[in-house]
């Protein structure tokens, strides 16, 4: 079956720029998504179809999706980026998510 | 704006079935190139996909291979909602479920607000 790994955790000063890697099988031949889940609510997307942000998600979140790898990017982290962010792709009609990074703004 | 508001009950018998609903504002269930989605939760699984329904002409579902001897997904359109089912449930299914939305077989846009499950034995 088809597997998304992420990073447990990932730590960032204030100010400075977050990676959250999501690795998989040929996943740039696949689009791959992002969610984002604060404590106690639902997932948010965040990215779509590798790169583009829904309206109403600033522009510091950007994605990139090439090889085994895709990646997302927060520039200018503030601390209300701090949530756990998830990859999601899909492979033969079904759903598959990543494990979910942890990402701490210290 | 698209709307999903989840109800069901919170607390399920060890071996008996788990039903939830979805309810859908702002869209219709029957919608030709939406899909409507069932994930869970859980400090153990993660986010796990559980399944979906959509209407092309015929209805159809896919379900996660995890599940697929026990689930159903079924949309009322008379209601504008769609439900889960999971049959002979055990701790292993306590968790938070959420519904959501696709578009096109892409981005999980919208969803449910989680409804918690806890299966008592």
């Amino acid at each position: 079956s088809y597997e998304l790994t992420q990073p447990p955790s990932v730590s960032v000063s204030p100010g400075q720029t977050a990676s959250i890697t999501c690795s998989g099988n040929r996943l740039g031949d696949k689009h791959a998504y992002w969610y984002q889940q604060r404590p106690g609510q639902s997932p948010v997307l965040v990215i779509y179809q590798n790169t583009k942000r829904p309206s109403g998600i600033p522009e510091r979140f950007s994605g990139s999706n090439s090889g085994n790898t895709a990646t997302l990017s927060i520039s200018e982290t503030q601390a209300m980026d701090e949530a756990d962010y998830y990859c999601q792709a899909w492979e033969s009609s079904t759903v598959i998510f990543g494990g979910g990074t942890k990402l701490t703004v210290l | 704006q698209v709307q999903l508001q989840q109800s069901g009950p919170g607390l399920v018998k060890a071996s008996q079935t788990l039903s939830l609903t979805c309810a859908i504002s702002g869209d219709s269930v029957s919608s030709k190139s939406a899909a409507w989605n069932w994930i869970r939760q859980s400090p153990s699984r993660g986010l796990e996909w559980l399944g979906r329904t959509y209407y092309r002409s015929r209805w159809y579902d896919d379900y996660a291979e995890s599940v697929k001897s026990r689930i159903t997904i079924r949309a009322d359109t008379s209601k504008n909602q769609f439900s889960l089912q999971l049959n002979s449930v055990s701790s292993d299914d306590t968790a938070v479920y959420f519904c959501a939305r696709d578009v096109g077989g892409m981005e999980l846009d919208y969803w449910g607000q989680g409804t918690r499950v806890n299966v008592s034995s």
